[in-house]
């Protein structure tokens, strides 16, 4: 299994900036990262993914380590729509497996 | 578009039982997936579906657990007999192939409680 190491719970206030960090030593040259999140009582939901450049789109940022062995999504200004478990996966090259962790809880404090 | 759409929404069984999930994935999607999440877990990869042929179920315990899908569009997955350990989540994804690229797209999922 491709393995990601998260923290168990965040907070942040409202309207600041977050930072979700993500370790993945074991990453292989191929494994895109992806990130999903959960609001409560719903199914996960894509939010972005990277292989080695940093990447932005409407909901996040992706900011890679140049060693590719760390992640960091980055929530610009926080909302209480944001609070959720968020999730760092790995997607190997070979095989189909989309392997989530338990994820990180992120309060947002209004 | 309309999304993936799952029934029941909630479900309560007794142990030994008999029940079943529907998915109904968004149009055109060639790949279906399974989830099973227990409470404060991240979803576990039950079985994986491309068109109406199994691409991965190796975490799926087959001795109780089926699934099917047949004309590569809707499909179920079955428990029989349930255990209490089967109390969980149960989340239906799809997406447009296999490619690494490929984003899922979930449904809200079956709220199982098995007593």
């Amino acid at each position: 299994d491709a393995k990601t190491t998260q923290p168990n719970s965040m907070e942040s206030n409202e309207e600041e900036p977050v930072h979700l960090p993500c370790n993945h030593s074991t990453i292989s040259g191929t494994d895109y990262i992806h990130w999903y999140r959960q609001l409560p009582s719903q199914g996960p939901e894509y939010v972005i993914h990277g292989l080695t450049s940093n990447v932005n789109n409407r909901m996040a940022s992706l900011a890679i380590a140049e060693d590719r062995k760390s992640s960091t999504l980055i929530l610009h200004r926080a909302t209480l729509r944001d609070a959720a478990v968020y999730y760092c996966i790995l997607r190997p090259n070979t095989g189909n497996q989309f392997y989530f962790g338990t994820g990180t809880s992120l309060t947002v404090i209004p | 578009e309309a999304g993936v759409a799952q029934s029941p929404r909630y479900k309560i069984i007794e142990k030994r039982q008999s029940v079943a999930f529907w998915c109904n994935p968004i149009s055109g999607h060639a790949t279906l997936y399974w989830y099973q999440q227990i409470l404060g877990q991240g979803p576990k990869l039950l079985i994986q579906f491309q068109n109406n042929g199994v691409v991965d179920d190796s975490q799926l315990p087959k001795d109780r657990f089926s699934a099917e899908r047949l004309k590569g569009v809707d499909s179920t997955l079955k428990i029989q007999p349930a255990k209490l350990e089967d109390s969980a989540v149960y989340l239906c994804a799809s997406s447009p192939g296999l490619g690494l690229l490929d984003t899922q797209y979930f449904g809200p999922g079956t709220r199982l409680t098995v007593l």
